[in-house]
Formats: structure tokens, sequence, C-alpha cells
């Protein structure tokens, strides 16, 4: 069975700083990987999405591909309070059905 | 106007009783899902669909079904609600042209009473 692990947190940091939010998965073929933002009572949207090792920078935001040791992270530079809402990891791995993590809370505080 | 849409946004409805909820797309995307979310369980996915002649089971489909009535159209169906049904349900939809990220519909909040 395909497994996508976050640590569900809260992930609590000062604004301002770095928010480092990680995701380990279990599928070696797992080709796709996505981090979405949902706030409360709200649907999930797309953050990020990274296909090869490596990094990829969007704005704020850094998502980072180690295929090696299967895990995916992102980082949230200068965190705002509006950056507080739960980050869910989700793999595929070619069937385009995509495997959910749970989600990590994370707060931006003042 | 919002590329995926869902009705009803919030529903209340008793043991028993068969309920559907519809979900409505513009963006032409041929894959379409439902999912469903309960606190702290992140996302499973209930049924899912390919193309309108193309329907899957998902990880918990026991006491759903589902109708794709045309490629914009997909519809979820709970025959007979019981209490541990409620949750919150999203339909989304993808397209590989899109690099298979999902759209997520806005939701329908479901209280089975």
């Amino acid at each position: 069975q395909k497994e996508v692990e976050q640590n569900s947190g809260p992930l609590s940091v000062p604004e301002g700083a770095i928010a480092s939010l990680n995701c380990t998965y279990s599928d070696r073929v797992s080709q796709s990987f996505f981090w979405y933002r949902q706030y409360s009572g709200k649907s999930p949207e797309l953050i990020m999405s990274i296909y090869s090792n490596g990094d990829k920078e969007d704005g704020r935001f850094t998502a980072q591909l180690n295929k090696a040791s299967q895990y995916v992270s992102l980082l949230i530079r200068d965190s705002q309070p509006s950056d507080s809402a739960t980050y869910l990891c989700a793999v595929e791995g070619g069937s385009y059905i995509p495997t959910f993590g749970r989600g990590t809370s994370l707060i931006v505080h003042p | 106007d919002a590329d995926v849409t869902q009705t009803p946004r919030n529903r209340i409805t008793k043991t028993g009783k068969r309920i559907m909820l519809e979900c409505s797309q513009t963006k032409g995307h041929d894959r379409m899902y439902w999912y469903r979310q309960d606190p702290g369980l992140g996302l499973q996915l209930i049924y899912y669909s390919f193309d309108v002649k193309d329907i899957n089971k998902g990880e918990i489909s026991d006491g759903y079904s589902v109708s794709r009535q045309a490629q914009a159209k997909f519809s979820l169906s709970l025959e007979s609600a019981i209490p541990n049904q409620t949750a919150l349900y999203f339909c989304a939809t993808s397209d590989i042209a899109d690099q298979e990220t999902q759209y997520f519909g806005p939701g329908t909040r479901l209280l089975v009473l």
C-alpha cells in the first residue's frame, strides 16, 4: 500500500522565519510530487509541484525532492500569518491517482 | 465563475436517507474524483473516473456510488446514509496536459444524524 507520511504538527514559527515542512513516501516509482495548502474549512489549492531531484523555487516557496531518500520538503521563507494553514503532500506514481498525506498544520505567529 | 462547483454546500440528513452530491466543472478535464476528508485523516479517495465510460472504486467506496453523466458532471450518491459518513466531501478534476494537478471544488459539508 502506498503511504505518504507527514508530521501532523502543529508547526509553530514566528513571523519572518523559515518554515520547513517534510514528507516521506513509500512507493519508489513515484514520479510527481505536489504540495497543497488548505485553509480551515476550505478546499486544497496547489502551491508547488516538483518532478525531478533538487530544488524548485517559486517566490517565497521552495520545494526540495530527494528520490533516493524518498522525501520531499517545502520551505516557506519570510513566513507570514496568512501562511497559517494545513499543508498536504501528495505523491503520484504514473497511475494518475495521487496519494495524499494527512497534512501538517502550520501556525505563523506575529 | 468557479471552475469546479459542488452542490449542495451543506447538507443535513437522517440515517437511512439516500442523498446525492453533485459536481460540475468547466475546465474541460476528463478526469474527475470524489474524496472525503475527516479531521486529521487527510483526503481519502472514494471513486474516480477518467472519462464518461470509466468508473473506478477508490480506497473507501463501500456505501457510495457514482454516476458520470457527462464529461463535466460527476455525482456521488449515498444509498443509505449512516452517521460515520459525516464528513467534508470534495470533488476534484485533473488533466494530463496540466501535469495532473488536482483542482478541487469548494466542498460539501455533510452531517448524517
